[in-house]
Parts: structure tokens; sequence; C-alpha cells
């Protein structure tokens, strides 16, 4: 059973670069993609992007210039940095593992999620 | 980009009733369609994908249907547990997209 954790800085100031680390267990890490989501309180949710293990990533357009995501194999840990954050970046941010099957695909497993809140 | 939008938005309902959610999306996804269920304070949990079989421990209750662009997720006899939020995910294409979500709430 996969078990992800988060952590990072839950208050930011404007403009400051956002941090979050996930770390992975129980699971192969190499095998999958893994999955940035965010959700504004009260709101619905927003894809961030995807980072295989080998570092391939796919990013949501709308966030691209400011996202990078990272992976560390050695730690089974994956990185979001969200740079020159603004009070609408507020949210909570949940990392996911992609399951592929083909060409289908669906967040399967999340961790808990952290509220980072920029103010 | 891909726009899904659910509805209704809110729904009220009792244990035991029969209650269809509907996402639709702006260009044919085929059967490549996510459905979520996320509670209070809590992480999104997969549920089912259109083109399938019910995520393993997801009770028999929950079905879906649709192609194309039109899509329903059918709880046939709600339970206590059911009430939270539903939301319904594309995943034909980047960038993923969610729909606004579908609050189901007792009566």
């Amino acid at each position: 059973q996969v078990q992800l954790q988060q952590w990072g800085a839950g208050l930011l100031k404007p403009s400051e670069t956002l941090s979050l680390t996930c770390s992975v267990s129980g699971e192969s890490f190499s095998d999958y993609y893994w999955s940035w989501i965010r959700q504004p309180p009260g709101k619905g949710l927003e894809w961030i992007g995807d980072i295989s293990h080998g570092g391939r990533g796919y990013f949501n357009p709308s966030l691209r210039s400011r996202v990078t995501i990272s992976v560390d194999t050695s730690k089974n840990q994956l990185s979001l940095k969200l740079r020159s954050v603004t009070a609408a970046d507020t949210a909570v941010y949940f990392c996911a593992r992609l399951f592929r099957l083909g060409v289908i695909t669906q967040f399967d497993s999340w961790g808990p999620g952290i509220l980072v809140t920029v103010s | 980009d891909i726009q899904m939008t659910q509805s209704p938005s809110s729904l009220s309902a009792s244990v035991g009733d029969r209650v269809t959610i509907t996402c639709r999306a702006s260009q044919s996804i085929s059967r490549y369609l996510n459905w979520y269920q996320q509670k209070p304070g809590k992480a999104p949990q997969f549920l089912i994908h259109a083109a399938s079989n019910l995520q393993s421990g997801v009770p028999p209750r929950f079905s879906v249907s649709g192609s194309g662009t039109d899509f329903t997720l059918t709880i046939s006899s709600l339970q206590i547990e059911d009430f939270a939020t539903y939301y319904c995910q594309q995943s034909y294409t980047t960038p993923r997209t969610f729909g606004q979500g579908t609050k189901l709430e007792i009566k």
C-alpha cells in the first residue's frame, strides 16, 4: 500500500517561492509518474504537473513558467517549487500517484495535502 | 484546454435515494474520464474510471456510464458514507482538468 507524506512551509509572503516535498513509501517509486494538484479553499481541483522517476515532466501551461517539479529517486521523493507566489496561489497542495495502464491514467493515491497561504 | 462541467453543483438527498451526477466535456474525450470522491478536510479518493471496472473496494452501488462528451455517475442507494463532493476528471489529454465538483448533502 503506497503512502505519501508531504511537508513544506505553510505561510508565504507575495513574491516568495513555494517549496513542498512529498515522500513516497510502500511501492516502487520508479514504476510510476507522480503529480502535484492543488485546491484553493472551498474550490475545485487544479492539476499542476506530473513527473516520471527519470525527470520527464508535463505541466499545466497556466503555471508552467513558474513551476519546477523534480524527483530524488535515492530518497523516493518529489518536490514542487512555485515561484513568485501571489494570494491566488493560496491552496491545499496534494501530491498524488499517477497510475498509468496503457493510455488510461488516474490519480489513484493521494497525499494528505498541505495548506499553503500567501499573505 | 478541455473544460469539464458538472451538474448539479450541489444535491440534497436522503439515505436510500438513487442519485445521478452528470459531467460534460467541452470536446470528445472518448471514455477517458475518472471520478473522485472527497470528504471534508481529506484528500480526494479515486472512485472509478468511465471505461471500467470499479476500483478495488468501491461498492457496487456506484456505477458510471457515458462516452464522448457526456458522462454520469450513479449511486443506486445512498449510504451515509456517500455524502461527499464528487469530481470528474478527464484523462484524455494534458492539461488534466477537473469538473468543479458536485456536493452531495443529506436532506
